[in-house]
């Protein structure tokens, strides 16, 4: 069964330092991963995605990931943190072998990025 | 163009009462997720269909859930006889029609029950 752990519930930068949000999965066979982002009243919107290819995945907003299949893991990253990050990020995985479609999400990732 | 639609974006019932929620996803997209957000949780995979494909229904929590795609397009979830536990909001997501491709998001049904 696919799965998706996000340690920490919260992280805390200031701005302008760098950020890493971390995501470690499970899948029976090879993984498909998504970071999602979800702002204050707004909608989870896509920030990235791992499907095949180069390991660092660059995406929206300055952020990249990092594909690390030894450690099964996918953390989110930005060298410079902004205010305006500070929202909800999602970790998700599909199994590319088994699940097809099936999206499993982690629990969130809560950052705040403080002036 | 138009996004994903939900309605209602709020809905207060009684326990032991059905409701229904609807999503209208983006046009031309064949996969459709209906997923749950409950306070201070990640998203709970509820159900996804995928063009003329059995539906996956392998994160309904229970037999009180149910949903349906008409015409590979709008969707219904049902919820029957509503639990106080059943409070969350449920968003809708839909994509295009390769298991890569991205899903965008509704703005969801926050639905509480009294």
């Amino acid at each position: 069964a696919q799965s998706v752990a996000q340690p920490e519930d919260q992280v805390n930068v200031a701005e302008g330092n760098p950020l890493t949000v971390k995501c470690t999965y499970s899948v029976s066979g090879n993984p498909y991963l998504f970071w999602y982002v979800q702002y204050p009243n707004r909608g989870l919107q896509f920030l990235l995605k791992y499907i095949t290819g180069d390991n660092l995945v660059k995406g929206s907003y300055g952020f990249e990931a990092e594909f690390n299949k030894s450690q099964t893991s996918f953390h989110l990253k930005k060298p410079s943190a902004l205010v305006s990050d500070s929202a909800l990020y999602f970790c998700a995985v599909r199994d590319k072998n088994t699940g097809g479609f099936k999206t499993i999400f982690g629990a969130g990732t809560r950052l705040f990025v403080k002036a | 163009g138009a996004g994903v639609s939900q309605s209602p974006s709020n809905k207060v019932t009684e326990k032991g009462k059905d409701v229904e929620l609807r999503c209208d996803p983006i046009s031309g997209h064949t996969a459709l997720y209906w997923y749950r957000q409950s306070l201070g949780q990640g998203l709970e995979f509820l159900i996804y269909f995928q063009g003329n494909s059995a539906p996956d229904k392998s994160g309904l929590p229970s037999d009180r859930f149910s949903a349906e795609r008409t015409g590979g397009s709008v969707s219904t979830l049902t919820i029957q006889r509503t639990q106080q536990e059943d409070s969350a909001v449920y968003l809708c997501a839909s994509s295009r029609y390769r298991d890569t491709d991205t899903q965008y998001f509704g703005p969801g049904t926050r639905l509480t029950v009294l």
